[in-house]
């Protein structure tokens, strides 16, 4: 098994060009997560799918994000413009869904995105 | 609301030594599952345990250990031995039922284990 793979695991940008970060999940996983990390905030949830349907975008930020995922393999995390206070970690991660009541299945991460935005 | 705190911002032990790294959770919900994961140094996050809110038995992995106490809603993490690849930062996380696995993460735990 591959885990999550990620793309690019380095972006630096100039302040206001759109910027695509991509995520691949674990094959049979249906839930997929997209994470901001932070010195100042912490690991914090910008959205997260279920069988590629957006369940909660609550943590996106700003009208400046925007998450796609058209099918179970891949989906796209874009800011567009983009702003040095958006330089971050991006996490993705999956999950399998539990349908057994009361229980949980952890998620797994990919390795991330280091995103500079000067 | 819920909410994870890691008050031990950084620790320093020295190889060999045991170190505990605390986690406590607030949560109105009756079932939910608690988590730590580990950042070493290359920046991945790696999942070590999980524990569901209606299992209190304590986890033993190797020289890892974990304590689970619903009374003082606390999940602590004990390292034995300590070895330099340890050094990491440990995140506690918690997941409330009916939340899609939407993990709430703690601030974190820096350990540094010196040879």
């Amino acid at each position: 098994d591959a885990g999550v793979i990620q793309s690019p695991r380095h972006e630096v940008t100039e302040m206001g060009q759109e910027v695509t970060l991509r995520c691949k999940p674990i094959s049979g996983h249906n839930s997929l997560f997209w994470y901001r990390q932070t010195m100042m905030r912490g690991l914090e949830l910008l959205i997260y799918f279920n069988n590629n349907v957006p369940i909660d975008d609550s943590g996106m930020p700003e009208d400046r994000f925007s998450a796609k995922m058209p099918n179970a393999s891949f989906s796209t995390l874009k800011i567009q413009p983009s702003e040095p206070r958006d330089s971050a970690v991006y996490f993705c991660a999956s999950r399998r869904e539990a349908y057994v009541a009361d229980m949980n299945t952890e998620a797994f991460f990919g390795q991330g995105t280091r995103l500079t935005v000067v | 609301a819920q909410k994870v705190t890691q008050a031990q911002t950084e620790i320093s032990v020295v190889e060999k030594e045991d170190v505990t790294l605390d986690c406590v959770y607030e949560t109105r919900d009756t079932t939910y599952y608690l988590f730590w994961y580990k950042q070493p140094p290359s920046g991945e996050l790696v999942f070590l345990i999980r524990r569901n809110s209606f299992d209190e038995q304590n986890e033993i992995s190797g020289r890892y250990s974990w304590n689970f106490q619903k009374s003082t809603s606390s999940f602590n993490f004990t390292i034995t031995a300590s070895q330099v690849v340890d050094s990491a930062v440990y995140f506690c996380a918690l997941s409330e039922d009916n939340q899609g696995g939407k993990l709430i993460f703690g601030q974190g735990t820096e350990l540094s284990v010196k040879p």
